[in-house]
């Protein structure tokens, strides 16, 4: 059974930093690359960064580009989100999530439970 | 960035009646489009994928259409566990996945 389990999510000041991390069971963690999608308190998603089933390749919003570092540790299967520079406007449930193959389509097939960052003093 | 968006906003509809949602890409995804569910609390699940594909699992009432910028979702009889938000998603240009702003349906 494919499980992601995030973990990291706390409360923190603004311009602090946190690191949250994306724990993944069940499938071969290192064919697949993997997405952070977040959600703000009774807003819809937004899609944050991304990164290639190597690590080699990596995206980010411009909301977050500069301040947020996405990389994967394939020989532990689990996937981070370093985050600096905190703002207010960063406030959201994290969510890790797989992306299936290219052959398979490219979609999101597997979303964890998320876990929540509050920025705030 | 492809802009995606969702009407309507918000869906009225009665338990047994037929929902129609309906999502728009600023320019063609081909059939890279795909439609998640997220009720209050809970993480957004898959349930259709190259715009008409049902994920595993879900109920045959759900069904997808369209391609390029025109797509729709529907769902043939309501059900009191539809009643939740829907997504949009197209996942065709590699790497900014756009979601569209959602269409909550709630009960008439």
């Amino acid at each position: 059974e494919v499980q992601l389990v995030e973990s990291g999510g706390t409360l923190v000041r603004p311009g602090g930093s946190l690191r949250l991390s994306c724990s993944a069971s069940g499938f071969i963690f290192s064919n697949y690359a993997m997405h952070w999608v977040r959600q703000a308190p009774g807003k819809g998603l937004e899609y944050v960064s991304a990164i290639s089933s190597n690590g080699g390749s990596t995206y980010y919003a411009d909301s977050v580009k500069g301040r947020f570092t996405i990389s994967r540790d394939n020989s532990k299967n689990t996937l981070y989100l370093q985050m600096s520079s905190l703002r207010a406007e960063d406030t959201a449930v994290y969510y890790c999530v797989r992306r299936t193959t290219a052959a398979a389509g490219g979609y999101f097939d597997y979303w964890g439970q998320g876990t929540p960052v509050t920025v705030s003093s | 960035e492809i802009v995606m968006t969702q009407s309507p906003a918000t869906l009225s509809v009665s338990p047994g009646e037929r929902a129609t949602l309906s999502c728009r890409a600023s320019q063609s995804v081909s059939s890279n489009l795909a439609w998640y569910q997220q009720k209050p609390g809970q993480a957004p699940r898959l349930l259709i994928y190259g715009a008409s594909t049902s994920a595993t699992g879900i109920p045959a009432r759900f069904s997808g259409s369209g391609s390029g910028t025109e797509f729709t979702l529907t769902i043939s009889s309501l059900q009191s566990e539809d009643f939740a938000v829907y997504y949009c998603q197209q996942y065709n240009n590699w790497p900014l996945f756009t979601f569209g702003p959602g269409t909550k349906v709630d009960i008439k």
